[in-house]
């Protein structure tokens, strides 16, 4: 299975919104809504911040959203702070039931 | 408090065996799967697999299939990642997670082990 596809970067100025995609195949993110998007800061461990494409567990903000359309899942931050500049993962689950991540997203708050 | 706690960092050759832990707390551990994810120097998160700690049922990434084992010990509330011979390709951070959901959401998550695989 291949992993998903995110972009390799993303910029935006404090007080903007920044919008990650990740697009994958009908056997993963186009198939199920079990998207998941993951922020890790250098040197620490992912955090979960959306599962089931739109859904924020207890204490993410809710400057943090996502969304779906066919095979491409995306993931909204609005309002960007400083302390959001981090690498960003998304994951889905797949028809063989595994998961696979995307690539990466390295978002910079300039 | 949901807690995973895992064992520390690990310096091994190239052939030897190694066995990594990961222990659950706060919660009641056979009721959630524990996933295993990868991630090497410099790049992103891979997952390996997963365990069902009730009954301790694996199944694995087809990219990891057949080069690790997942086990755990529910009495120990405890899971583990091994393997039987190691590669310097081996070398990477590894996380357990806890599944917190039907689609394999990653909701827990241990501090890492670091493994380093050098002749």
């Amino acid at each position: 299975q291949s992993a998903l596809t995110q972009p390799a970067s993303v910029s935006g100025s404090p007080g903007q919104s920044i919008t990650i995609s990740c697009t994958g195949t009908s056997s993963d993110v186009g198939g199920y809504n079990y998207v998941s998007w993951y922020q890790q800061h250098p040197g620490k461990a992912p955090k979960l911040m959306i599962y089931d494409v739109s859904s924020r567990p207890s204490g993410v903000s809710n400057r943090f959203s996502g969304s779906k359309s066919g095979n491409t899942a995306s993931l909204t931050i609005s309002g960007l702070q400083a302390e959001d500049e981090a690498d960003y993962y998304c994951s889905s689950y797949t028809s063989s039931s595994t998961l696979v991540f995307g690539g990466g997203t390295k978002l910079t708050v300039l | 408090e949901v807690q995973l706690v895992q064992s520390g960092a690990e310096v091994k050759k190239p052939g030897e065996s190694l066995r990594i832990s990961c222990k659950g707390s706060g919660y009641s551990f056979t009721s959630y799967w524990i996933s295993w994810v990868r991630q090497m120097p410099g790049k992103g998160l891979e997952w390996m697999g997963r365990i069902d700690p009730s009954d301790s049922y694996t199944n694995y990434s087809p990219s990891f299939q057949g080069h690790v084992t997942i086990s755990a010990d529910k009495s120990i509330s405890t899971a583990y990642l091994q393997w039987s011979s190691l590669k310097a390709s081996d070398t990477a951070m590894y996380y357990c997670a806890r599944l917190t959901g039907q689609g394999y959401p990653l909701g827990y998550w241990g501090q890492g082990t670091l493994v380093t695989v050098s002749s």
